[in-house]
């Protein structure tokens, strides 16, 4: 079975600030992907960014970006020039390529950006 | 994401009563995704249906919970005889077809209150 841990249960940051959340995977898989989800105080899930498995470059969608080590089974998750409106949840997610696409979470990280 | 709909947003039932939840899927989506998410933890996966068909339901309790997808209509995830401990965020997601990562996309979450 896969597992998802995010180690920092919590965060802060500047306004303008960078910051990286972490996020580590345990799977016997080859090909899967792996995705970061925002949800904030209005608890919807919003996709943030999204990565496979067999692609070795890393993902980035503007001011969010990853850092994807497969052998090392971690997906980080950068956010540079921090927003108030980054203020967040924010999961990490692994879902198989095969079989059925569901995803497992994370704990999550609450991150806060202070002004 | 605003495309895939869940209704109601919240709902409050007394212990024993039924709950139902429905999810009407993004445009162009056959495949639904339901979550679960207790207080203060990540999102865990219950059932991957498609059109008049449960995918994989590994995730749902044994007892009270069912799923649907008929060819027409939405979604339905029915509680049945509810306990304080079904009060959660029930999530819907979608995405357009299986086995190629396509981005699962989420609604905005349906929050069941047992009393």
């Amino acid at each position: 079975a896969q597992t998802v841990t995010q180690s920092q249960p919590e965060m802060s940051v500047q306004e303008a600030e960078t910051v990286t959340l972490s996020c580590t995977y345990d799977t016997s898989e080859n090909n899967y992907y792996l995705f970061w989800y925002k949800q904030p105080p209005s608890r919807q899930m919003i996709l943030v960014i999204r990565q496979e498995a067999y692609k070795q470059q890393n993902a980035t969608e503007n001011r969010f970006s990853v850092n994807f080590q497969k052998a090392a089974k971690s997906f980080s998750l950068k956010i540079s020039d921090s927003q108030l409106g980054d203020t967040a949840m924010y999961f990490c997610a692994f879902m198989k390529k095969r079989g059925s696409e569901k995803l497992v979470f994370g704990k999550g990280t609450k991150l806060t950006v202070n002004p | 994401n605003a495309g895939v709909m869940q209704n109601p947003r919240h709902l409050v039932r007394r212990r024993g009563q039924e709950a139902r939840l429905r999810c009407s899927p993004m445009k162009g989506h056959s495949h639904v995704y339901w979550y679960r998410q207790l207080p203060e933890e990540g999102l865990k996966f219950m059932v991957y249906l498609q059109k008049e068909n449960i995918i994989d339901e590994s995730g749902m309790p044994k007892e009270r919970f069912s799923a649907e997808f008929p060819k027409e209509g939405p979604s339905i995830l029915r509680i049945q005889q509810v306990v304080r401990g079904d009060s959660a965020a029930y999530f819907c997601a979608s995405s357009r077809e299986q086995g190629s990562g396509n981005t699962i996309y989420f609604g905005e979450g349906s929050w069941l209150t047992v009393v």
